[in-house]
């Protein structure tokens, strides 16, 4: 069954502590995504990754990380210097090449703060 | 500066009438453009999307909509709504990994 996985589909964390989401998939895509979406502001990009051991910032890194060791894989952990880190977060994939290559999207992880 | 414009956060139609949802956005070069819909607590599912060519394009579900370059607009269209389409609809536009999403417009379906 082909696609994006991303787990847990629920996550509470106490303030101070770091929290990984996992985003996994098998599609053979290139590219892979990590946005955050709050009510009423749509979906902002956090970092993306089109090659293995590379990735870049988005407009809203600052008190995240990730790593890119292999192309199905791509972790995302809040760290505790974000300050608001309860959200809804979405992992994305996409083809590189030319063309409209349409993102594809994860079912999210909601993470709360306690 | 790249942006999207939704107008409309929330909007209600009956069941059986007909659907119009806006977008308007800025992009310094021809962008791709694109909507999606999402289910509450679910991820994004593509509907359309639309980079050249004839500026009217068909989607899934019944959807439709139209490029108007002189408007900066991409309206999604439907004829008939069904209680079903209650959802989310984002506008998105960009190209590679440039992507910039709307905030979105809530769609109710009253019976």
């Amino acid at each position: 069954d082909g696609g994006i996985t991303q787990s847990p589909k629920y996550l509470f964390r106490k303030e101070g502590q770091n929290v990984t989401l996992s985003c996994e998939q098998n599609l053979n895509h290139d590219a892979m995504y990590w946005y955050r979406q709050d009510p009423g502001q749509g979906l902002r990009l956090i970092y993306y990754s089109q090659i293995v051991n590379d990735f870049q910032k988005g407009d809203i890194a600052e008190g995240y990380s990730v790593s890119r060791e292999k192309k199905e894989s791509f972790p995302l952990t809040v760290t505790s210097a974000q300050k608001n880190p309860t959200a809804f977060y979405l992992c994305a994939t996409r083809v590189l090449g030319q063309g409209a290559n349409e993102q594809f999207f994860g079912p999210g992880t909601r993470l709360t703060v306690l | 500066a790249q942006s999207v414009t939704q107008p409309d956060i929330h909007i209600t139609v009956s069941e059986g009438a007909s659907l119009e949802l806006r977008c308007n956005y800025s992009y310094g070069a021809t962008p791709y453009l694109f909507w999606y819909v999402q289910s509450p607590g679910q991820g994004l599912q593509l509907l359309l999307k639309y980079f050249s060519g004839d500026t009217l394009v068909q989607g899934i579900k019944g959807f439709e909509a139209e490029f108007k370059r002189s408007q900066s607009s991409f309206n999604l269209r439907k004829p008939t709504v069904h209680w079903s389409d209650a959802a989310e609809y984002f506008c998105a536009v960009g190209r590679g990994n440039d992507m910039r999403f709307g905030a979105g417009t809530r769609l109710t379906v009253k019976p």
